[in-house]
């Protein structure tokens, strides 16, 4: 079947630009997530979705990055006022939550340069 | 707070040799461990689990990971290595969580590379 598919795959902007990021879940898992992975590091978390609702966004750098999941199946991850240092590998992965032993399906991620 | 030790940056293997990708882990109580793989400008590809049972656990493409409680370690395993193993391999921690969502930490990964 179909996996998580995230696009653009790749996507340029300059300072200070707005950008959208997207993802379309694995059908049916209603536990969505974001990452960020910097060169040379791990994912690193940044929002948790239980359906529609942000459950956890604790890893949002701050209040210039903002995620929305309207229909509790695609996920836009959105950047205001774009800075260099939000270069980086934006992933998203999907689940059927299970008490913390689901899996997390990876999409092949959005390649963000902030020129 | 929970974190994931991966100590060696690279792991350099003959092919058909065993090797293995080390990771200990820190985090209350008994937790979840992942391992996935990360080939080239490819996003994370599931590996292996621990969840319960036993400590060896047998995954995809002929790994195995094993679980040490006393050394809070779950190093990867593979008895003969192939050159298409090589790849970028990330282990992960998840705690138990009496309820609720509990956040999945990364290692910074290990850079395997299998020399033909």
């Amino acid at each position: 079947g179909a996996g998580v598919s995230q696009t653009p795959s790749n996507k340029v902007t300059e300072k200070g630009k707005y950008v959208e990021l997207r993802c379309d879940p694995i059908s049916g898992h209603t536990a969505l997530y974001w990452y960020r992975q910097s060169l040379g590091q791990g994912p690193e978390f940044l929002i948790y979705f239980q359906g529609t609702g942000a459950a956890d966004d604790s890893g949002l750098p701050n209040d210039r990055f903002f995620a929305v999941r309207p229909e509790g199946s695609v996920s836009t991850l959105k950047i205001q006022r774009t800075e260099r240092g939000d270069s980086a590998v934006y992933l998203c992965a999907s689940s059927v939550p299970y008490g913390g032993q689901d899996t997390q399906y990876f999409g092949p991620g959005t390649r963000l340069t902030v020129l | 707070a929970q974190s994931v030790a991966q100590p060696e940056d690279q792991v350099n293997v003959a092919e058909g040799n065993p090797l293995t990708v080390k990771c200990t882990y820190s985090v209350s109580g008994n937790p979840y461990l992942f391992w996935y793989v990360q080939y080239p400008n490819r996003g994370l590809q599931f590996l292996l689990k621990y969840i319960t049972g036993d400590n060896l656990v047998k995954g995809s493409y002929g790994f195995e990971a094993e679980f040490n409680k006393s050394q809070t370690s779950f190093h990867l395993k593979k008895p003969s290595a192939l050159v298409s193993d090589s790849a970028l391999y990330f282990c992960a921690v998840r705690p138990r969580g009496s309820g609720g969502y509990q956040k999945v930490t990364f290692g910074t990964g290990t850079k395997l590379q299998v020399i033909p």
